[in-house]
């Protein structure tokens, strides 16, 4: 069955230290995407990519960074740059943005 | 700034019952309207989109008000298994860039 995965499913981080998120898709959608998702708040793009070796920030890009190598693969990596980096972080993949977007089941990243 | 409004609830509704709740949206502009649906530390999932005509799919209904710029959704005969929160989203095109969530509204069906 076509979906989309992230891995891990929770992830602890020690202050200063890059984490890296994984998120991988067999949908074969074009555009993938990176969204935060605090409680209580709406979900806040942080990156996105429309095509390979592409992408563009988003509205809270800073203390992120991410690559596109390959159409099934948006690794988002949170580094020690990033202030407050705890929250529920969903990735999502569409074929087209008016179409809707197939989340994944998220990473819950924690600092400790 | 693009807003896009919901009322967060909680809504406590007796199971069995009709409820409705709307979400506001600011940019005049906007072109596409869906109604997502996450459960408690899940995913969001697609519920349905927002035609002009108004649409139904089994016991939902969302409908659109360019004019007064909000979207309802609309649950009727309410089973426990709705409880979740419902986010509105608004596209106002340009890509990622356009597509604006709201806080959600969350539903609480009550035995």
């Amino acid at each position: 069955d076509g979906g989309i995965t992230q891995s891990p499913k929770y992830l602890f981080r020690k202050e200063g230290q890059n984490v890296t998120l994984s998120c991988e898709q067999n949908l074969n959608h074009d555009a993938m995407y990176w969204y935060r998702q605090d409680p209580g708040q709406g979900l806040r793009l942080i990156y996105y990519s429309q095509i390979v070796n592409d992408f563009q920030k988003g509205d809270i890009a800073e203390g992120y960074s991410v690559s596109r190598e390959k159409k099934e693969s948006f690794p988002l990596t949170v580094t020690s740059a990033q202030k407050n980096p705890t929250a529920f972080y969903l990735c999502a993949s569409s074929s087209d943005t008016i179409a809707g977007y197939t989340f994944g089941s998220g990473t819950r990243l924690t600092v400790v | 700034r693009k807003e896009v409004e919901q009322d967060p609830g909680p809504f406590n509704v007796p199971e069995g019952a009709t409820v409705a709740f709307n979400c506001t949206y600011s940019n005049s502009a906007s072109q596409s309207f869906f109604w997502y649906r996450q459960d408690c530390r899940k995913e969001p999932k697609l519920l349905m989109s927002v035609y002009s005509s108004g649409n139904e799919d089994g016991r939902f209904t969302a409908q659109l008000n360019r004019a007064s710029q909000y979207i309802s959704l609309l649950i009727r005969d309410s089973k426990l298994s709705d409880s979740a929160t419902y986010l509105c989203v608004v596209y106002s095109g340009g890509g990622a860039d356009g597509l604006t969530f709201g806080k959600g509204t969350h539903l609480i069906i009550q035995p």
